[in-house]
């Protein structure tokens, strides 16, 4: 297992195309996470999945945003009608989760969308 | 909320140099606490963390914090910086007890150069 993978790793669109972003986590860990991280700034949550489901999304996630985990492994994220202010890498984590689980992420090195 | 604040932005130290990196959290019960380091155009890699037991943590790479519940701070440090150091450093929390998974909230980062 090679860890968390992500692709594409960058993506140049131009205002108001759609983008698609997919994460591979790694292959026994049931959470799985979006963050998004702005020049400057620290990774800021996005979403997360147990299995399958979507357990939370944050208000930074609007109704142009949306992802999926239709059978508990690989995900996607789509931003639709993209703006400039969506230009950032999107990063996915994954983890195993339980009740007591101390919550160490694995990350992957991201997909670098820049809007034109 | 949890929030977490690192001060300095920037950190310039000289080669062999004491590196210092503060973090201090918010949060009306002790957190989980985490140092990420993250090269460019690459994801976030687990530094150390502090769940429960020793207050001083000692992570990867020469790294160690110590956990200060008076101070609420859990300040990041390593005897002789090195070259290979210079990167970016987040620190990170999450709250013990939480239905939201295993989501961390980052600090803004702080920017480590290391000079000969």
């Amino acid at each position: 297992d090679t860890g968390v993978s992500q692709n594409p790793r960058h993506k140049i669109t131009k205002r108001g195309q759609n983008v698609t972003f997919r994460c591979d986590p790694i292959s026994e860990h049931n959470r799985l996470y979006w963050y998004r991280q702005t020049l400057g700034q620290g990774p800021e949550f996005l979403t997360y999945f147990q299995n399958e489901a979507q357990l939370e999304k944050s208000r930074l996630l609007s109704d142009r945003f949306s992802a999926e985990r239709p059978k508990g492994s690989f995900s996607t994220l789509e931003i639709q009608r993209t703006e400039q202010g969506d230009s950032a890498m999107y990063l996915c984590a994954s983890s195993f989760g339980t009740e007591v689980n101390t919550g160490e992420l694995f990350f992957g090195e991201g997909s670098r969308l820049t809007v034109l | 909320a949890q929030s977490v604040t690192q001060l300095g932005s920037h950190v310039s130290v000289s080669e062999g140099a004491l590196v210092l990196l503060r973090c201090n959290y918010s949060s009306s019960v002790p957190p989980y606490l985490f140092w990420y380091v993250q090269y460019p155009n690459q994801g976030l890699q687990l530094l150390l963390k502090y769940t429960t037991g020793a207050t001083l943590v000692k992570g990867i790479n020469g790294f160690e914090a110590e956990f200060k519940k008076s101070e609420t701070s859990f300040h990041l440090t390593k005897p002789s910086a090195h070259m290979s150091d210079a990167a970016e450093y987040f620190c990170a929390v999450r709250p013990i007890l939480t239905g939201g998974g295993n989501k961390l909230t980052f600090g803004t980062g702080t920017q480590l150069k290391v000079e000969l």
